[in-house]
């Protein structure tokens, strides 16, 4: 079955350093990739996404991620945040046979000033 | 017209009462979802519509039930609810291979 880990309950980085958040998959074939934001009580907005082809992918709002199949990872990176990127990000996979998706449990990001 | 509207923003509603949530998207998408989303969690599926078919259903009790009555509407019709049924209702649409586009949720709470 397939499954997310979201290593990191919670991160706090600076406004204006570097970031990288950490997502693990547990599936046999290449699966289909995704990173969600959430703000306090909206929607989830989908970042990016892969599917196949070149492993490192670009975003909204800055952000990027590399699809690594030898470390069944899938990070997300931004290299300069900002205030406004606090907010809880998801990672999740779909194998594509099905309409499901399946979520980790989130990283609540929060940025000191 | 490239997102996802649900209605109503807020609802509050007794046990005994009845009450939809209603989800639109214009996209042309294929498939549209509902899920539920308790503080701190990721959102649960709960119903899943393919060409306006009800393809997945994840053990949902019965006073939940969904209506897809066109391939741009999805509704939610809530009786007899319990106050662990209170949470935050997205609904998403996809038309291809799990991208999902999700709607601003209905913040829902069951006296």
């Amino acid at each position: 079955a397939q499954s997310v880990t979201q290593p990191d309950i919670h991160i706090t980085v600076s406004e204006g350093a570097s970031l990288e958040l950490r997502c693990n998959y547990s599936y046999g074939a290449t699966p289909y990739l995704f990173w969600y934001v959430q703000s306090p009580g909206q929607g989830l907005q989908l970042l990016l996404k892969y599917f196949s082809g070149d492993t490192l992918v670009q975003g909204i709002k800055g952000f990027e991620a590399e699809f690594k199949r030898s470390q069944s990872s899938f990070n997300l990176r931004k290299p300069s945040v900002h205030w406004s990127d606090a907010a809880e990000y998801f990672c999740a996979v779909g194998e594509g046979r099905d309409d499901k998706i399946i979520f980790g449990k989130g990283t609540r990001l929060h940025i000191l000033p | 017209d490239t997102e996802v509207t649900q209605t109503p923003k807020h609802l509050v509603m007794g046990m005994t009462n009845k009450k939809s949530l209603k989800c639109e998207q214009h996209m042309g998408h294929r498939a549209m979802y509902w899920y539920k989303q308790k503080a701190k969690k990721p959102p649960e599926l709960m119903f899943v519509y393919s060409y306006e078919k009800l393809s997945i259903n994840e053990s949902v009790p019965s006073r939940f039930s969904p209506e897809c009555p066109n391939s741009s509407l999805l509704n939610l019709h809530l009786h007899a609810l319990q106050p662990e049924d209170s949470a935050l209702y997205l609904c998403a649409s996809s038309l291809l291979a799990n991208e999902q586009f999700f709607g601003p949720g209905t913040r829902l709470t069951v006296l």
